[in-house]
């Protein structure tokens, strides 16, 4: 079956560019979760939503993130006026409930130069 | 203070031995999850494990097992018959309590190398 797909798989934007990084998740699967991981360390929490609802943005690092998923299936990860702290791997992760696993998409590579 | 700790940030074994990763935790929660995961350079999170605060048993599946000790807050992954294909970044991840959120918390990961 399907598994979490994330596009693009890399992006490279120049500091100051807007981005939008997609993903898909399970079918069917309730909840989703945004991570941020720097090269050589492991995933950070951006976001959850369960459905369409957001319901923790605590680990957003600033107000130049946002994320939306409008119709409770694909969610979009956008950055504004991207900096060079913001370059990482950022990553999709999908469950059925949550409070079951999650399953990861293989990721966005983010660069900015 | 670090929720997850991985001390081993990279380690190497034989084909075909048994090696055990090292995960300490912090957490003042009474109910939560500990959690494995593979990362091979392709760059997805491969769920391999998890471990309930109250199971009684060990968590198994298939080559991996995972070594609970509760009082000793720690949650270490052992791999037996270690195969080429092991070769990757292998990260611990705890889920705390009953919030709505209940994302994951990463360590910093250990590195495993496999040699033939």
């Amino acid at each position: 079956g399907a598994g979490v797909s994330q596009s693009p798989r890399y992006k490279v934007a120049k500091r100051g560019q807007d981005v939008a990084l997609r993903c898909d998740p399970i079918s069917g699967h309730v909840s989703l979760f945004w991570y941020q991981q720097a090269l050589g360390q492991g995933p950070e929490f951006l976001t959850y939503f369960q459905n369409e609802a957001q319901l923790d943005k605590s680990g957003l690092p600033s107000d130049r993130f946002f994320a939306e998923r409008p119709e409770g299936s694909v969610s979009t990860l956008k950055i504004q006026r991207t900096q060079q702290e913001d370059s990482a791997v950022y990553l999709c992760a999908s469950s059925l409930a949550v409070s079951s696993e999650q399953y990861f998409g293989p990721g966005t590579r983010l660069t900015v130069t | 203070a670090q929720k997850i700790t991985q001390t081993q940030p990279g380690m190497f074994v034989q084909e075909k031995e048994a090696v055990t990763l090292d995960c300490t935790y912090d957490t003042s929660d009474q109910s939560y999850g500990l959690f494995w995961y593979k990362q091979p350079s392709s760059g997805e999170m491969i769920f391999l494990i998890y471990q309930g605060s109250y199971d009684e048993q060990n968590a198994t599946e298939g080559r991996y097992s995972l070594n609970f000790q509760k009082a000793r807050k720690s949650a270490n992954l052992v791999i037996s018959a270690s195969q080429l294909g092991d070769s990757a970044m292998y990260f611990c991840a705890m889920r705390e309590g009953t919030g709505s959120a209940r994302q994951l918390t990463f360590g910093s990961g250990t590195q495993l190398t496999v040699l033939p």
